[in-house]
């Protein structure tokens, strides 16, 4: 199937301020996008979804933004703490609910 | 939140032995649970998809003899490496899917494969 991808996989943030994250998805077809956020030696666990007929949603602190016309999906941290830093995946489904994640963004906090 | 638990959480073992790997879902029934597999600073990628009471379904590049997958409950699914490599040596996370589509992911099983 078609892959996610990712823009770059580091970001360095100052603590307190935002990070963006982002994603590039090939898919058109794809109707579910989620991320993850998995830490050394863990599993991954869910921050944020959105459906492929919104364009915005937000959480506590954290926001994703949906864009079909150029694939791209992002994820906004806000107020970006020590405990924040991780490796951050998109991911997208299918009809058959079968996850394909992106490459990964290193996100490294600096205090 | 819903609970999924995998054992053991780390395994070495020796190569050409075997090694089981179980995934529970704790609060909840899933007919459909998922193993993946991720190598060091890589993406998870699926190995296969357990469906509770039938044959597991395997991507393509995945060897269904050498990763043979149970599913005999809905609280239940089962990984076992045959015949382990090193090359086999890897991060194996599991998922049960809720709620569809949405899926709660177990810890993870650190194998090490001497």
């Amino acid at each position: 199937g078609e892959s996610v991808g990712l823009h770059l996989p580091t970001l360095s943030v100052q603590e307190g301020d935002n990070s963006i994250i982002n994603c590039a998805y090939s898919n058109s077809a794809s109707d579910y996008f989620i991320w993850y956020k998995q830490e050394s030696g863990k599993g991954p666990q869910f921050i944020i979804d959105i459906r492929s007929n919104m364009d915005k949603r937000q959480g506590q602190r954290v926001t994703v933004l949906l864009n079909k016309t150029v694939k791209h999906l992002s994820l906004q941290i806000a107020a970006t703490q020590p405990g924040d830093s991780a490796v951050y995946f998109c991911a997208e489904t299918f009809n058959d609910y079968k996850l394909s994640f992106g490459a990964g963004t290193t996100v490294t906090v600096r205090a | 939140g819903a609970v999924v638990s995998q054992h053991p959480s780390r395994v070495i073992c020796k190569s050409g032995t075997s090694v089981k790997i179980e995934c529970r879902s704790l609060d909840f029934q899933a007919t459909t649970m998922f193993w993946y597999r991720q190598f060091p600073k890589q993406s998870l990628m699926l190995m296969a998809t357990s469906n509770e009471g039938s044959k597991a379904t395997y991507e393509q590049g995945v060897e269904k003899d050498k990763f043979l997958i149970n599913h005999a409950s809905l609280t239940l699914s089962t990984l076992t490496v045959t015949s382990a490599h090193p090359e086999d040596s890897s991060f194996y996370i599991c998922s049960a899917l809720g709620g569809p589509p949405e899926q709660f992911f177990g810890p993870g099983t650190r194998l090490t494969v001497l």
